[in-house]
Parts: C-alpha cells; sequence; structure tokens
C-alpha cells in the first residue's frame, strides 16, 4: 500500500510531556500538509512543508509546536508540553505538486492529553 | 464571515433520493475545488475535484461550481445509506497568501433506508 503513513494511531500523553506524530507521504509525493480537527469541527490547517523546507505554517500556534521533514525519512510534527487543548486528531496529507492541487490524506494521529 | 462556508446539517434525506450539499467562498482568485467524504472517525477522502464553472458529474457524484457566485455544490444521486457521512468542501484561497487548502466545517448528511 503506497498511501499516506501515519504513526502512531492513537497516542496518549500526560500534561507537559512532548508528542511525535510521524507521516511518510505517497510514493512520489514531495509536499506534505498537517491538518488538525477537533470534535465536530472542520480541518484546520497548521503547517504546508516540501523536503528540508517550511513553505507555510500560518497556521500553526506559535510556541510548543514544530514541524519538519527532512531529507530522509518521515515528516514529524512535534508538540511540546503538551496541555488537554491539544487533545485532537491530527491528520497529514500530501500532493505531488502543491498548492491548488488534490490531498490524500492518512488515517490520522487521535492525540490524548491527560 | 467563515472562509469556507457549509451549513452543518444534519441533512437527512430517504434511501433513493438526491442530496444537495452546498458550499461558499470567501476568496474571489480560488480556483481550484474540492468534495471529501469523511466517516465518523476516519480520514478523510476525496471524492470530486472542480476547476471550471459548470458541472461535473461522476457516477452518482456531480459537483457545481459558478465562481461569480463564490458557490460550490455537491448532487449525490440515488443516495445510500453508505453515503451518511461528513462531507467536506475545501477551497484552494491564493487571495489569502495561504499555500494549501482551507476546509469548511462539513455537513452531515444521514442517507434513511
Amino acid at each position: 500500500n503506497a498511501g499516506v503513513m501515519q504513526n502512531p494511531r492513537h497516542l496518549v500523553r500526560r500534561r507537559g510531556q512532548e508528542a511525535r506524530l510521524r507521516c511518510s507521504p505517497m510514493k512520489g509525493h514531495s509536499h506534505v500538509y498537517w491538518y488538525r480537527q477537533l470534535p465536530e469541527e472542520g480541518l484546520k490547517f497548521m503547517v504546508y512543508l516540501q523536503k528540508e523546507n517550511i513553505i507555510d505554517e500560518s497556521g500553526m500556534p506559535k510556541e510548543r509546536f514544530s514541524a519538519e521533514f527532512p531529507k530522509e525519512g518521515p515528516s514529524i510534527l512535534r508538540i511540546q508540553q503538551v496541555v488537554r487543548g491539544d487533545s485532537a486528531a491530527y491528520f497529514c496529507a500530501s500532493s505531488p505538486s502543491g498548492v491548488g492541487e488534490k490531498l490524500f490524506f492518512g488515517s490520522g494521529t487521535q492525540l490524548s492529553v491527560l | 464571515q467563515k472562509e469556507v462556508e457549509q451549513n452543518s446539517g444534519p441533512l437527512s434525506v430517504p434511501e433513493g433520493a438526491i442530496a444537495s450539499l452546498n458550499c461558499t467562498y470567501s476568496d474571489r482568485v480560488s480556483q481550484s475545488f474540492f468534495w471529501y467524504r469523511q466517516y465518523s472517525g476516519k480520514s478523510p477522502e476525496l471524492i470530486m475535484s472542480i476547476y471550471s464553472n459548470g458541472d461535473k458529474e461522476d457516477g452518482r457524484f456531480t459537483a457545481q461550481l459558478n465562481k461569480a457566485s463564490q458557490y460550490v455544490s455537491l448532487l449525490i444521486r440515488d443516495s445510500q445509506p453508505s453515503d451518511s457521512a461528513t462531507y467536506l468542501c475545501a477551497v484552494n484561497m491564493p487571495g489569502t497568501g495561504r499555500r494549501a487548502l482551507t476546509f469548511g466545517s462539513g455537513t452531515r448528511l444521514q442517507v434513511q433506508p
């Protein structure tokens, strides 16, 4: 299966811990997007990356959140010192060529902060 | 005004009927429009894309776009209980400077057997 792979599917953290979410794009895709979804709400854009570059991070909170997409390996969304309000589903999507293109989503990571 | 606006529903239709889902957007220079289906607890799945004014048909689905009115819709013919899901409208919005699709909050569709 060459789809978008996210792991872990479920992540439980206590307040103050760090959460690391991983995403491998579809084969042949070099554009990765992270979205957050709260219950009964739509998808909120967080960050758009290409290999080794952050293209648009306008949706990402200025503190505690960071993202990377290294030359080798998956894209990582990192949340430091998690708070209960960070509990949400985090979806990664990829596209072959960027802006205006259709997105293909991974299965998501459900983050629960105790 | 929300950037991408959808009626949250639920929209309830009987099996076999036509379901009509609507979406309006705020950016006059938007060029790419998508409909995604999301089952409860699952990830969004692309079902239609449309880029030009008019209608685009794919099986039981028809997407309609009117850029002058900043309006895009999705029609589902012969609705089935398996179509019960939340439908998300997604739009690129270059006028905002954002380089990613903007999603509406979704319309929940219920197809009654």
